[in-house]
């Protein structure tokens, strides 16, 4: 069983058009997060969530909206999209420090 | 936000041979981990070394840490060509927020 997962792995979608990415984790995690990587493989968090509250929320586009139904979802839903949201997008959850990763989504703004 | 520096930025070298891989930080941190990702697929756990210890071994991995010079290197013996994958490093201050570096990639020639 996947630990860390999320949907879907590969997403080509237009500019100005809205989607959605899934992540779901079975490990019992409280903390959930997603991140951005660009091209040049620099990872920056975009949210973080404990116990479905909101704790960090860097200086990301207000496009972009967590929505965290229960503890053990983080979904990641953007609006408007533009070319440069282009990237691949993880989701994480943590427990006493380690971070357990999801696959990633590959994100092409066309 | 800051981000830990990791060098080299690719590294390529004779299966059996030693890999050493650098990373530096700007702040005070909680811990210091290493995490690997192979290519088109999500990050893995390697190892945490806490800001109160100095060397951490997990099997071929050893790590360093230096917090008066703010760096750490992360050491794998004996490579192998399934170490072929990008290296990162990630710092924790311990606020839900893991800084990460741009990685270091690694190319084991057989």
């Amino acid at each position: 069983d996947t630990a860390v997962s999320q949907t879907p792995k590969y997403l080509v979608t237009q500019m100005g058009n809205d989607k959605s990415i899934k992540c779901e984790q079975n490990l019992g995690h409280d903390t959930m997060y997603w991140y951005k990587q660009d091209s040049k493989k620099f990872l920056k968090i975009m949210f973080s969530y404990n116990n479905k509250e909101l704790i960090i929320n860097e200086t990301v586009p207000n496009r972009f909206s967590p929505k965290s139904p229960d503890k053990a979802h983080l979904n990641l839903h953007i609006n408007s999209l533009e070319l440069g949201d282009s990237a691949v997008y993880f989701c994480a959850s943590s427990f006493l420090d380690e971070a357990f990763f999801g696959q990633g989504t590959r994100l092409t703004v066309v | 936000s800051q981000q830990g520096e990791e060098d080299p930025q690719a590294l390529s070298i004779q299966e059996g041979e030693n890999a050493t891989m650098n990373c530096s930080y700007k702040t005070s941190i909680n811990n210091l981990q290493w995490y690997r990702q192979n290519s088109g697929r999500g990050l893995v756990h390697l190892i945490l070394i806490r800001s109160n210890e100095r060397e951490k071994h997990s099997g071929r991995l050893r790590v360093t840490l230096d917090t008066s010079k703010k760096s750490s290197s992360l050491l794998i013996t004996a490579s192998r060509a399934a170490d072929t994958a990008s290296y990162f490093c990630a710092t924790d201050k311990g606020n839900y927020q893991l800084i990460w570096g741009a990685g270091t990639k690694l190319i084991i020639k057989p």
